[in-house]
């Protein structure tokens, strides 16, 4: 059974920081990863789709990386806002039962 | 522009009642999902389709049911409810493949005394 693991639960850093989110899967056989955020009270919001095939995908301040082989991937958010603030979910779209699973998020808060 | 919608956005209602989640999208999506989110659980698959007519268990299906008569709806249905059903419910659609992006509706904070 696939599991996804994010690390940490939660993290608190400095308006303007770098910072990387870290999400692990045990199932190496996906078709994808996908990077959600969602904020309090709100739906997911799709921030980046990595194919299996593919190393990374940047959008803007954002950069996502993915090594199929270790069941690794990062989210790497540059010169952090406070409007970054939210909770992060990554999920792997996996080849045997067609789901996606989900990690269980790592909350973020960007002080100013 | 395209959206996913769910109606309602709250529901309270009692143990033992029928209850039916609205789920439309206007991208005209193949593939549509439900997950509920729940703290210590994440977000679990209940049920999903590839199309109109096809249905598909999920992780916790036990005590739903879904039914798919066009492209643009995929309803959730407790035939009844229960006090573990309390959770807030999430819709979303892909275009029609494996590799193709998820999107999410709103939500539907669902609450069964």
């Amino acid at each position: 059974k696939q599991e996804v693991t994010q690390i940490p639960a939660a993290l608190s850093v400095p308006e303007g920081e770098n910072l990387v989110l870290n999400c692990s899967f045990t199932d190496s056989a996906i078709y994808n990863l996908q990077w959600f955020r969602q904020d309090p009270g709100k739906g997911l919001t799709s921030l980046l789709l990595i194919q299996s095939s593919q190393r990374e995908q940047t959008s803007g301040r954002l950069n996502a990386s993915l090594d199929k082989s270790s069941g690794r991937s990062t989210l790497y958010i540059a010169a952090s806002q406070p409007g970054d603030s939210a909770t992060y979910l990554c999920a792997v779209y996996q080849t045997s039962g067609s789901r996606l699973t989900f990690g269980e998020g790592t909350q973020l808060t960007v002080n100013p | 522009d395209a959206e996913i919608t769910q109606s309602p956005r709250h529901k309270i209602t009692e143990t033992g009642r029928q209850v039916t989640l609205a789920c439309h999208q206007t991208w005209n999506h193949n593939n549509m999902f439900w997950y509920r989110q729940d703290l210590g659980h994440g977000l679990r698959l209940i049920h999903y389709s590839y199309g109109v007519q096809d249905t598909n268990k999920g992780e916790v299906s036990d005590g739903y049911s879904v039914s798919r008569s066009n492209t643009e709806d995929l309803p959730l249905t407790l035939e009844s409810a229960a006090s573990s059903q309390t959770s807030v419910y999430f819709c979303a659609s892909s275009p029609g493949t494996a590799y193709n992006e998820q999107f999410f509706g709103p939500g539907t904070r669902l609450t069964v005394l």
